[in-house]
C-alpha cells in the first residue's frame, strides 16, 4: 500500500545539525512534489518546505530558508531534509507528505522527532 | 496568509451535527483541504479543493466556502470522528495551516 516512513530523528544540541530520510513505496514517487510539515510539542502543523518531483523547484518556509535544505533521490524513491544550524524553536515532529494535486497534502508518514536541546 | 479556525474546541455527543470554520486573511479561492488527526498519528486529508472528499472519506464528511470563509461539517458524529481538525491553504507559497479545532466528547 501507498506509504511514506520517516526515519533520523533523534536529540542534537543547538547549532547542530540533522539530517531527517523518508522512504516512500507503493506509487511512483518520481512523478509527485513532496513536502515536509512540522509539529512542535503540543502544537498544530507548520509547512517546512516543498520539492517538485524532479528536484527542480523547491520552497521554504521563511522560519527554515537558509538553514534546511530539501532534496530527493528519485532513483532510491527517497525524499531528504537537511538541517542545519538548529535552534530550540526547531523541536518538532517532523512529517514528510506527498502532493496532491494542487498541493493538498494526501499520503502522511507517521512522523519523526526532533529534540534540539543542549 | 494567516489561516483562522474557529473554535477552538468543540464539545458534540455522538450523533450530533459538527460545523467549523476556517477563515483566511486574503483570498484563496477554493485552494483549501482539511485534514483530521487522531493523537500520535499523521494528519489524513479528508477535502481539498474546498469541497472535494478524498479517497475512502466517508459522504457524512463535507466542505463548503471559497474566498476567504470555509466550514467543514460532519453531518452525525461517530466515535472515530473525534479528533483535531485542521484547514489548509495551498493558494500560494508558503502554504499555511490553522490552529485547528479539536472535537471532544461532550
Amino acid at each position: 500500500q501507498v506509504q511514506l516512513a520517516e526515519s533520523g530523528g533523534g536529540v542534537v544540541q543547538p547549532g547542530g545539525s540533522l539530517r531527517l530520510s523518508c522512504a516512500a513505496s507503493g506509487f511512483t514517487f518520481s512523478n509527485y512534489g513532496m513536502h515536509w510539515v512540522r509539529q512542535a510539542p503540543d502544537e498544530g502543523l507548520e509547512w517546512v518546505a516543498f520539492i517538485q518531483y524532479d528536484g527542480g523547484n523547491k520552497y521554504y518556509a521563511d522560519s527554515v530558508r537558509g538553514r534546511f535544505t530539501i532534496s530527493r533521490d528519485n532513483s532510491k524513491n527517497t525524499l531528504y531534509l537537511q538541517m542545519n544550524s538548529l535552534r530550540a524553536d526547531d523541536t518538532a515532529v517532523y512529517y514528510c507528505a506527498k502532493r496532491w494535486g494542487n498541493d493538498a497534502l494526501d499520503i502522511w508518514g507517521q512522523g519523526t522527532m526532533v529534540t534540539v536541546s543542549s | 496568509i494567516v489561516m483562522t479556525q474557529a473554535p477552538a474546541t468543540l464539545s458534540v455527543s455522538p450523533g450530533e451535527r459538527a460545523t467549523f470554520s476556517c477563515r483566511a486573511s486574503q483570498s484563496v479561492s477554493s485552494n483549501l483541504a482539511w485534514y483530521q488527526q487522531k493523537p500520535g498519528q499523521g494528519p489524513r486529508l479528508l477535502i481539498y479543493g474546498a469541497s472535494i472528499r478524498a479517497t475512502g472519506i466517508p459522504a457524512r464528511f463535507s466542505g463548503s466556502g471559497s474566498g476567504t470563509e470555509f466550514t467543514l461539517t460532519i453531518s452525525s458524529l461517530q466515535s472515530e470522528d473525534f479528533a483535531v481538525y485542521y484547514c489548509q491553504h495551498y493558494n500560494n507559497w508558503p502554504l499555511t495551516f490553522g490552529g485547528g479545532t479539536k472535537v471532544e466528547i461532550k
